[in-house]
């Protein structure tokens, strides 16, 4: 069964780092790009950046330049993100997302297929 | 590319017929543009994909449509687990991934 499951929920305080996993299952780690959103309380969501496994390239969003780094260990099929100098306003779920678009041919379609449950992420004093 | 969902809150009765609208600030491929039903407390769902093409075991009540920048999911005879929040979701410009910020459909 394809799925993703991500690390528990975090408590940090303001100007601290986290990082959070997301273990891939069911599929060849290395076909698909693998995204990060998140979403604060109440909110809607938001695209953090991306990273392709094979290569470890990524791209971040414009917003998180500078503060966020997206890595993966092949041999453990397992994504990271790891986001520096947190404020009370980076309260929020972050999800990690399949991107359904396959990375070596034409193969499959362009959004979001499959979603990790999401990190609670809480940054207080 | 901004989305515009609409309305903001949409109220029917299980049976009823949903219309959910998304708007798009400039022309974007149908190819593009993807729907996704969140439930509280779970992480989203995808729904549609390429503006029409269902997701793997949706149901076919649900269908989308649209082009350009106009685009809409139909569910045709709400059931009572459809009562959940839906955002649409383009790819493409800077920046490259963008949604909606959702429509809320609740039980009337």
């Amino acid at each position: 069964q394809v799925q993703l499951v991500q690390s528990g929920a975090e408590v940090k305080k303001p100007g601290a780092s986290v990082k959070v996993s997301c273990k891939s299952f069911g599929y060849t780690f290395t076909d698909y790009r693998m995204h990060w959103l998140r979403q604060a309380p109440g909110q809607g969501l938001e695209w953090m950046g991306r990273i392709t496994p094979y290569s470890g390239a990524t791209d971040y969003a414009q917003t998180f330049q500078g503060r966020v780094t997206m890595t993966r260990d092949t041999s453990i099929s397992t994504f990271y993100m790891e986001l520096n100098r947190l404020g009370s306003d980076d309260t929020a779920v972050y999800y990690c997302a399949r991107w359904a678009r396959g990375n070596y041919d034409d193969s499959g379609f362009d959004a979001f297929d499959i979603w990790g449950q999401g990190t609670m992420v809480t940054v207080s004093s | 590319i901004a989305l515009t969902q609409s309305p903001g809150t949409l109220s029917l009765s299980p049976g009823e017929r949903a219309t959910l609208s998304c708007r798009a600030s400039q022309s974007i491929s149908s190819t593009y543009l993807a729907w996704y039903q969140q439930k509280p407390g779970q992480a989203p769902r995808l729904l549609i994909y390429g503006a029409s093409n269902r997701a793997t075991g949706i149901p076919d009540r649900f269908s989308g449509s649209g082009s350009g920048t106009d685009f809409t999911l139909t569910i045709t005879r709400l059931e009572p687990e459809d009562f959940a929040v839906y955002y649409c979701q383009q790819y493409g410009s800077s920046p490259p991934y963008t949604f909606g910020q959702g429509t809320k459909l609740e039980i009337k």
